[in-house]
């Protein structure tokens, strides 16, 4: 089992919709969540982060976490064709080495006109 | 100006050729990290260094070395480059106890 898993998509999604990206992960004790945008050949900008239960909203962009599901989710309202981009989820751990932060596969957001 | 930078963008090279990547950046961050990305596997972690003097493995670093020449620089090196290591190199830096990474652009590198 991967520790940080995504659907790799690609998520199609008509402009203006929702788009709903999850994202599950294998240790229980991860503290912190993060959300990456990746556009094609651009490396990762963070475009959310959280580390509480419940919801953390930013803009357009709404982070969701359950620990007891071990579960994050992010939804695109209104969703822009500049919204089509790669979304990399990424989950942070502290070991006794130090922090980990795992990231996921991503997955791919296609919104169309 | 960008805060990370990675030189160079893009490598083609033949196997066994030594390659080294460099990563600088500008933030006053004391850890830096080196990532590979390949399609659909996401962002995998080769070495990080939390000071000048600590150097540690991350998932994938056989085949990899590294080296912190001084707080702002990170470079990491391919001993002899083989066809599998084609892949898009990712250099990131953070603050202690801060949660953000920020990326370098990237540099693309393929192996023949």
């Amino acid at each position: 089992q991967k520790e940080v898993e995504q659907n790799s998509g690609p998520l199609s999604v008509p402009e203006g919709a929702i788009a709903s990206l999850n994202c599950t992960y294998s240790d229980r004790v991860s503290q912190s969540f993060f959300w990456y945008r990746q556009y094609s050949g651009k490396s990762p900008e963070l475009i959310m982060s959280i580390y509480s239960n419940g919801d953390k909203e930013d803009g357009r962009f709404t982070a969701q976490l359950n620990k007891a599901s071990q579960y994050v989710s992010l939804l695109i309202r209104d969703s822009q064709p500049s919204d089509s981009a790669t979304y990399l989820c990424a989950v942070n751990t502290i070991k006794a080495a130090g922090n980990k932060l795992t990231f996921g596969g991503g997955t791919r957001v296609l919104v169309k006109p | 100006d960008a805060d990370v930078t990675q030189t160079p963008r893009n490598r083609i090279t033949k196997t066994g050729k030594r390659i080294m990547l460099e990563c600088s950046q500008t933030k006053g961050h004391d850890r830096m990290y080196w990532y590979r990305q390949d399609p659909g596997l996401g962002l995998r972690l080769i070495y990080y260094s939390f000071d000048v003097k600590d150097i540690n493995k991350g998932e994938i670093s056989d085949g990899y070395s590294v080296s912190r020449q001084a707080q702002a620089k990170f470079s990491l090196s391919l001993e002899s480059a083989i066809p599998n290591q084609t892949a898009l190199y990712f250099c990131a830096s953070r603050a202690s106890g801060a949660d953000t990474q920020y990326f370098g652009p990237g540099t693309r590198l393929t192996v023949l």
